[in-house]
Formats: C-alpha cells, sequence, structure tokens
C-alpha cells in the first residue's frame, strides 16, 4: 500500500497517560497535515508541515499536544496527560504542493 | 476565519435518483473546494474538486457547482447506487495559505435499493 500510513490504528490509554500516533505520508510529499474527527463531524484541522517546517497550528492543539517532522518524512503527533476529550480519531493526510490531500486510516483514541 | 456549513445532515434518496448536497463557506478569499466521501470506518477519499476560476467541474455522475458570488457551491450525484451510501464532506480552503481545509459537518447519504 502506497498510501498515507498510520499506526497505530487504535490505541486506548487511561486518563493521564501520554500518548505518540505516527503518519507515513506518501512517497515524496512535501507536505503532511493532522486533523482530528470526532463522531458525527466533519474532520477538524490541527497543524501542518512543509517538509520539517511547523508552518501552522490551530488554536486546537493545546500546549499537550506536539507535533515532529523531523526529517521531512514521516510525523509524529504526541498528547501528553490526555484527557477524555481527547477521544477522536486522529486522520493524517499529505500532498505534494498545493494538490489535493490524500488522508490515512486514522488512529482512534479513547481515553478512559 | 473561514466558516463551511453544509446541509442537509441527512439524506435518503431511492436507488436511481439524484442527491444534491449544499455547502457555504464565509472567507471570501477561499479558493478551492474539495469533496470527500466517507464511508463507515475508512478514510476520507477524494471525490472531486473545483478551484474558484471555474463554475462546474463534472466526472461521470458527479458534478460539483460553484457560485462565488454568494460563497456556496452544491455536489450532484446522479443515477445514484447503493455503493454511494457514504458521509460526504465539504470543504474549502485557500490554497495559497497553507491550504489547511475547513471541513463541513457532512451528510449522510443512504441510497434505498
Amino acid at each position: 500500500d502506497t498510501g498515507v500510513s498510520q499506526n497505530p490504528r487504535h490505541k486506548i490509554t487511561k486518563r493521564g497517560q501520554n500518548v505518540t500516533f505516527r503518519c507515513d505520508p506518501i512517497s515524496e510529499h512535501n507536505r503532511l497535515y493532522w486533523y482530528r474527527q470526532t463522531l458525527g463531524q466533519g474532520p477538524e484541522f490541527l497543524t501542518y508541515f512543509q517538509n520539517e517546517a511547523q508552518l501552522e497550528k490551530s488554536r486546537l492543539l493545546s500546549d499537550r499536544f506536539s507535533a515532529e517532522r523531523p526529517k521531512g518524512s514521516f510525523s509524529t503527533l504526541e498528547i501528553q496527560r490526555t484527557e477524555q476529550g481527547d477521544s477522536a480519531m486522529y486522520l493524517c493526510a499529505s500532498s505534494l504542493g498545493q494538490d489535493i490531500q490524500y488522508f490515512g486510516a486514522g488512529t482512534r483514541l479513547s481515553v478512559l | 476565519g473561514e466558516n463551511v456549513e453544509q446541509h442537509p445532515s441527512t439524506l435518503s434518496v431511492q436507488e436511481g435518483d439524484s442527491a444534491v448536497i449544499k455547502c457555504t463557506y464565509s472567507d471570501s478569499a477561499s479558493n478551492y473546494f474539495p469533496w470527500y466521501k466517507q464511508e463507515l470506518g475508512k478514510r476520507p477519499q477524494l471525490i472531486i474538486d473545483i478551484r474558484s476560476n471555474v463554475g462546474e467541474k463534472k466526472d461521470q455522475r458527479i458534478a460539483v457547482t460553484l457560485n462565488k458570488t454568494a460563497k456556496h457551491f452544491s455536489l450532484h450525484i446522479t443515477e445514484t447506487q447503493p455503493e454511494d451510501s457514504a458521509v460526504y464532506f465539504c470543504a474549502a480552503s485557500r490554497s495559497n495559505y497553507g491550504q489547511n481545509f475547513v471541513f463541513g459537518p457532512g451528510t449522510r447519504l443512504s441510497v434505498l435499493p
């Protein structure tokens, strides 16, 4: 599968724990995006990278959230001190420049 | 910031009929409008998109129209089939500024056999 890959697919954690998700974009895509999707809603933008530079962050991205893309390839999204309100599907997308965004299958986070 | 509204939230049609989903946006600087289809438990997949320099685009049974003056755009699906059943999301973005999408809340389309 040469599409956007996300791991893990599901994550169950206890409140207060830290979690980290990984996204591998389509090869040679220079832009990578993170979105959050809750049940019955459209994806909400969190942050985006062009190569290794994080160029934009949403107000939704509190200081407990951090994202990195150290070598301009894969990216990680870490949530510290998880809260029940963090339960959602976290989607990653990638694009080549200003072209179409291709989405991964997401990581479903459940905070107990 | 941009705000995208989408109607209806649910839509049921008989197989073979047409379906229309409408979205409005608030930021007149938005210039790229994609539509994504998301089946249960699967990733959003682009089905059609339109840029602000055209008013209509068609791809087989799917078409999108854009009215920049009124700031609304619509998805039209003709000759619907059961496999068209899914949640459809519209989005708007400013392609010369990051291109992060602002999505509508989605429309759940059910095509009844």
